[in-house]
């Protein structure tokens, strides 16, 4: 499996919204709505933020969203806090118990 | 809340097997939902899933195409913790290893490891 892909770099002011991208294929992300978006500080472990598309686990704040339309997911975050500043990572199953990531999203809060 | 702690060697010699452990508190390793990954992360791979074990009436094992030949990870249900062995590493498995649990899906991975620098090097 190919990563998935995502860009390598977006940017926005605080109170701002921006959205982040997720491109697969018609064999991971447009099969199955197992997409799941991960948030990543310098030297720490990984954090869930959104999994099956669009759930948002207990604690995660609501500007956090998710979508998927075809072979792409995506991210939004709303009302940007300079906290958001972080990597983000997306992953999808990919079927034959396989997961693939992207290859990451760096967020620069203005 | 699960919490997850990783313990093993940084430093690896080419050909050698690495080793490492995941203690885990807040949950049993024998639930009979979810289960219990390792993931690794380096520059050149960025994100990789490794493999999980999990318990459904008897255990089960499920592993990366990548890894498959080296990888073992195991379950120990008196220390409540799993262990991940790759066999006969090379420089190219010099990673970040973290080790993850998925619950309630499986298709997530909820709670993380505080990660593992190995260094695969003479």
């Amino acid at each position: 499996q190919s990563a998935l892909t995502q860009p390598a770099s977006v940017s926005g002011s605080p109170g701002q919204s921006i959205t982040i991208s997720c491109t697969g294929t018609s064999s991971d992300v447009g099969s199955y709505d197992l997409v799941s978006w991960y948030q990543q500080y310098p030297g720490k472990a990984p954090k869930l933020m959104i999994s099956e598309v669009s759930k948002r686990p207990s604690g995660v704040s609501n500007r956090f969203s998710g979508s998927k339309s075809g072979n792409t997911a995506s991210l939004t975050i709303s009302g940007l806090q300079a906290e958001d500043e972080a990597d983000y990572y997306c992953c999808s199953y990919a079927g034959s118990t396989t997961w693939v990531f992207g290859g990451g999203t760096k967020l620069t809060v203005l | 809340q699960v919490q997850l702690q990783q313990s093993g060697p940084g430093l690896v010699k080419p050909s050698q097997t690495l080793s490492l452990t995941c203690d885990i508190s807040g949950d049993s390793v024998s639930r009979n939902t979810g289960a219990w990954n390792w993931v690794r992360q380096s520059p050149s791979r960025g994100l990789e899933w490794l493999g999980r074990t999990y318990y459904r009436s008897k255990w089960y094992h499920d592993y990366a195409v990548s890894v498959k030949s080296r990888i073992t990870i195991n379950p120990d249900t008196s220390k409540n913790q799993f262990s991940l062995q790759l066999n006969s590493v090379t420089p190219e498995d010099t990673a970040v290893y973290y080790c993850a649990a998925s619950m309630p899906s499986v298709y997530s991975f909820d709670y993380w490891g505080q990660g593992t620098l190995v260094t695969v090097s003479s």
